[in-house]
């Protein structure tokens, strides 16, 4: 089973609303991570959870923020965000090794952002 | 930081054609992932390439990673209406890094 799941599919939001976007993995992956990708361009790397702590911030504002509650278990906590905030949020998961060839990343279907 | 180039941005092709996308990091990686994403769709993980000159095959497509480890590429021989999508490749740096430095992505588009 390579499923990482992703709840809700489409969030449409105003700007002062508060939401959070949800990701599940049974695959016992360790890592997880958050990406934004905007349309016909690559993944961006926005957070790291390795064994449930935080390891990458890649500099994202503070209206995103993070949570892992268990090794299962990703969340991304949205507050205040902008228009261009709109986008598709994906997670992924991964082994958390140490040795090369175990690091293969997973991705859900994503969640598509719409902030007016 | 570590840059991944990949060309072409878009490739357009007969059914039938054969169709290549090459990636090349300004680093030596650790290894290299190739995803397909489908038009409103999500990276799907395709492969991943570890050692230095390594050659893979999947039925019609053919993955290789550079003897140097720094350039791959992804040839696809004989189109079909369902390769369609937009291929990337995203490197590792190290042993360990949690960090994938995706390439742009090639789209391709499939004439029938």
């Amino acid at each position: 089973d390579t499923e990482v799941t992703q709840t809700p599919k489409h969030l449409v939001m105003g700007m002062t609303n508060k939401k959070s976007l949800k990701c599940e993995q049974h695959m016992g992956h360790r890592a997880m991570y958050w990406y934004k990708q905007k349309a016909k361009k690559p993944p961006e790397l926005m957070f790291v959870y390795s064994y449930e702590k935080l390891s990458i911030n890649e500099s994202v504002p503070s209206r995103f923020s993070p949570e892992c509650p268990n090794s299962s278990l990703l969340n991304l906590h949205l507050h205040a965000l902008q228009p261009e905030d709109s986008a598709l949020y994906l997670c992924a998961s991964s082994q958390a090794d140490r040795w090369g060839d175990r690091e293969t990343q997973y991705f859900g279907p994503g969640t598509r952002l719409l902030v007016l | 930081g570590q840059q991944v180039m990949q060309i072409p941005q878009y490739q357009h092709v007969q059914e039938g054609e054969d169709f290549t996308t090459y990636c090349n990091s300004s680093t030596t990686l650790s290894n290299i992932q190739w995803y397909k994403q489908r038009p409103g769709g999500h990276p799907v993980f395709l492969i991943q390439l570890v050692k230095s000159g390594e050659v893979k095959k999947q039925k019609r497509l053919t993955f290789q990673f550079g003897e140097a480890k720094k350039n791959s590429s992804l040839h696809i021989t004989a189109t079909q209406t369902t390769d369609v999508g937009t291929y990337f490749c995203a490197g590792l740096s190290g042993a360990g890094s949690y960090q994938l430095t995706f390439g742009k992505g090639t789209k391709l588009s499939v004439i029938p």
